[in-house]
């Protein structure tokens, strides 16, 4: 099974940097998702990490170290609209019939304020 | 995501009752899953497909049933909706290892 923890709520101002922790234990691990959600909208993708280290995509990254189960989303020079849920996702093992499951962490809850 | 839609949309129904929600995707994805999401317990895996009529329980599976006879539609069945199934349902898509993309969800509430 897993178990993968974050914080619950974070409040950052506009402008300034983020780092959303997530941490897991796991029994198989085949790579971790970082899904952004706005209230009432569907979760969208926005990095995937497999491999250990920093993964850049504008103004997100995301890092990985497996031996210490820990990931982060980093997020850079915030805007208002980053206000959402970010939600830590971690695949497992092959589970047969080329199926990998996501085991999702209950998010985390950023307010981006003035 | 595009490709992806879910009905109905919004559904008030009374304990008891049968429910049928519908997922229909459009990009020949061979995957699809159900998940719930309830305040403080994040998403979580209903059932999934890994090709038509093959199909397989998740994390939460007890009081729903899914069927996919049909590449692009997976339905998700609650046979006597009960008010613990009041919840947000998403279904999503992949290709086995990779990114699984939602479709929009569908509230449901039951009385």
């Amino acid at each position: 099974g897993q178990n993968i923890d974050q914080p619950t709520e974070m409040t950052a101002t506009e402008g300034a940097i983020v780092q959303i922790n997530c941490t897991y234990q796991t029994s198989g691990f085949n790579g971790l998702f970082w899904y952004q959600q706005h209230a009432g909208e569907a979760p969208t993708f926005l990095s995937y990490n497999v491999l250990d280290g920093l993964e850049e995509k504008g103004r997100f990254s995301s890092f990985l170290s497996r031996s210490k189960g820990y990931s982060y989303l980093l997020l850079k020079e915030l805007q208002m609209k980053d206000s959402a849920s970010y939600l830590c996702a971690v695949r497992d093992s092959y589970s047969g019939a080329g199926s990998y499951q996501l085991t999702f962490g209950k998010g985390t809850k950023l307010s981006v304020i003035p | 995501d595009a490709g992806i839609t879910q009905s109905p949309r919004h559904k008030v129904t009374e304990t008891g009752t049968p429910v049928t929600l519908r997922c229909h995707q459009t990009e020949n994805h061979r995957y699809m899953y159900w998940y719930r999401q309830d305040p403080g317990h994040g998403l979580r895996l209903i059932h999934y497909s890994y090709g038509v009529k093959d199909t397989d329980k998740g994390e939460v599976s007890d009081g729903y049933s899914v069927s996919r006879s049909k590449t692009e539609d997976f339905l998700l069945t609650l046979e006597s909706a009960t008010s613990s199934q009041t919840s947000v349902y998403f279904c999503a898509m992949g290709q086995g290892s990779d990114t699984q993309y939602f479709g929009p969800g569908t509230r449901l509430t039951v009385l």
